[in-house]
């Protein structure tokens, strides 16, 4: 089975700050990781994935992730949140010998503050 | 950029009746899925097809639910007969292997009335 976890409802940053979005997985398997946002009526757009080699992701828009096996973590960060980047993020994991399918986190509202 | 399309982006709909929501993949993706989102809840897996059949499901779809890819392009989902809890945003998505990533289309929000 597989599982993911996103803590946090929302989080709150003001403009310019460091921002952290928080995902833990289970998985029986290797884990193939992935994290989209959702912008108001629009659907979900990949900004970035981990499924092998260096645990520092980086993708679209400044985002990264870092993977930490031992935690079981794979939290999203920002070194400078613009307002934005306010938009709804889900994490997502699928074990890499198992199903396509990937499981989706809850989401985290992300809001931005000028 | 190529993007995965969906329509209507809403429909309303009496409980009962049948609806079809139409989604165009990216044209040389081969994997398709539907998912839904009740709202304020998380996106939840409905179907998957690949090679003209389904090759995975998850236990929400039910027999009130098929899908088709009719003529190569679109991929649809339709349900025979809704209920008010099939209200939800249903998102497409395709991919163009197996291990990558999915592209999502903007949703079509169904309300059943």
């Amino acid at each position: 089975a597989q599982s993911v976890a996103q803590p946090e409802d929302q989080v709150n940053v003001a403009e310019g700050n460091p921002l952290t979005v928080k995902c833990t997985y289970s998985v029986s398997g290797n884990p193939y990781l992935f994290w989209y946002v959702q912008y108001p009526n629009r659907g979900l757009q990949f900004l970035l994935k981990y499924i092998t080699g260096d645990n520092l992701v980086k993708g679209s828009y400044g985002f990264e992730a870092e993977f930490n096996k031992s935690q079981t973590s794979f939290h999203l960060k920002k070194p400078s949140a613009l307002v934005s980047d306010s938009a709804l993020y889900f994490c997502a994991v699928r074990d890499g010998g198992g199903s396509y399918i990937p499981t989706f986190g809850r989401g985290t509202s992300l809001i931005v503050h000028p | 950029e190529p993007e995965v399309t969906q329509t209507p982006s809403h429909q309303v709909t009496q409980m009962g009746q049948e609806v079809i929501l139409r989604c165009v993949p990216i044209s040389n993706h081969l994997y398709f899925y539907w998912y839904r989102q009740i709202l304020g809840q998380k996106v939840e897996f409905l179907v998957s097809f690949y090679n003209n059949e389904i090759s995975e499901k998850s236990e929400i779809f039910d027999d009130q639910f098929s899908v088709e890819r009719p003529d190569g392009s679109n991929f649809t989902l339709k349900i025979r007969s809704t209920k008010l809890e099939d209200s939800a945003m249903y998102f497409c998505a395709s991919k163009v292997i197996a291990d990558n990533e999915q592209f999502f289309g903007p949703g079509t929000r169904l309300t059943v009335l």
